[in-house]
């Protein structure tokens, strides 16, 4: 893998259901891996920033898993709300080559249906 | 406390003009960083300060393209002779001094028509 890429590029799920969705990187040259929720109109919103193999994290009703050997991490979301609709991004800090400049996938967009 | 903010939101201008976007990190942010979404595309990094020096440029699209930052704080990102594909989304981040690792903070973006 050469860049960083996300599935699925979209994605409707209703009220209550549990969701996840996929972020590959190159696992060469890693730092970290960032997620950030980005709502229409406002500041993408930093979810989690991960570095170590294996690591997960939460916040709330949202979670995220790391394999840095393999170049994967998951996001999920327990129990959706509208209020979650909006695209997840990820990107991987080193994928460029560099240590301080982040590689974006094209994000997930998730819709919530009341 | 205030965060990333950026100017103006939205900018309509005709191909062939020159523009400039504004970017105000968060204080004592030394870190700042320029990126683009242009349409079906993913955030593109242009351009890296570190204070007032640009250690990268390289994600610059062309010479028309230049940035400077002034006292370790406002940042802006000029582009001359404007054209059609430069229509994007323009978002600044900032972060604190410390690892590259740590949490880059986005404003809100400054949405870029060119007609």
């Amino acid at each position: 893998i050469l860049n960083v890429e996300q599935s699925p590029q979209s994605l409707h799920v209703q009220e209550g259901d549990s969701t996840n969705f996929t972020c590959s990187f190159p696992s060469s040259n890693f730092y970290a891996l960032h997620w950030y929720r980005w709502e229409t109109a406002k500041s993408p919103e930093a979810l989690f920033v991960m570095t170590l193999n294996g690591d997960e994290k939460k916040k709330g009703r949202i979670s995220a898993t790391l394999n840095t050997k393999e170049g994967y991490s998951y996001l999920y979301i327990k129990g959706s709300q509208p209020e979650d609709s909006a695209t997840y991004l990820c990107a991987s800090l080193g994928s460029g080559g560099s240590n301080y400049k982040l590689t974006f996938g094209k994000g997930t967009l998730l819709t919530v249906n009341p | 406390g205030a965060g990333v903010s950026q100017s103006p939101s939205n900018k309509v201008t005709e191909k062939g003009k020159d523009v400039e976007l504004r970017c105000d990190p968060i204080s004592g942010h030394t870190a700042l960083y320029w990126y683009r979404q242009s349409l079906g595309q993913g955030l593109e990094f242009l351009i890296y300060f570190q204070g007032n020096s640009a250690p990268d440029k390289s994600g610059l699209p062309s010479d028309r393209f230049s940035a400077e930052r002034t006292g370790g704080s406002v940042s802006t990102l000029t582009i001359q002779r404007t054209q059609q594909e430069d229509s994007a989304v323009y978002l600044c981040a900032s972060r604190f001094p410390g690892g590259h690792t740590d949490t880059q903070y986005f404003g809100p973006g400054t949405r870029l028509t060119v007609l």
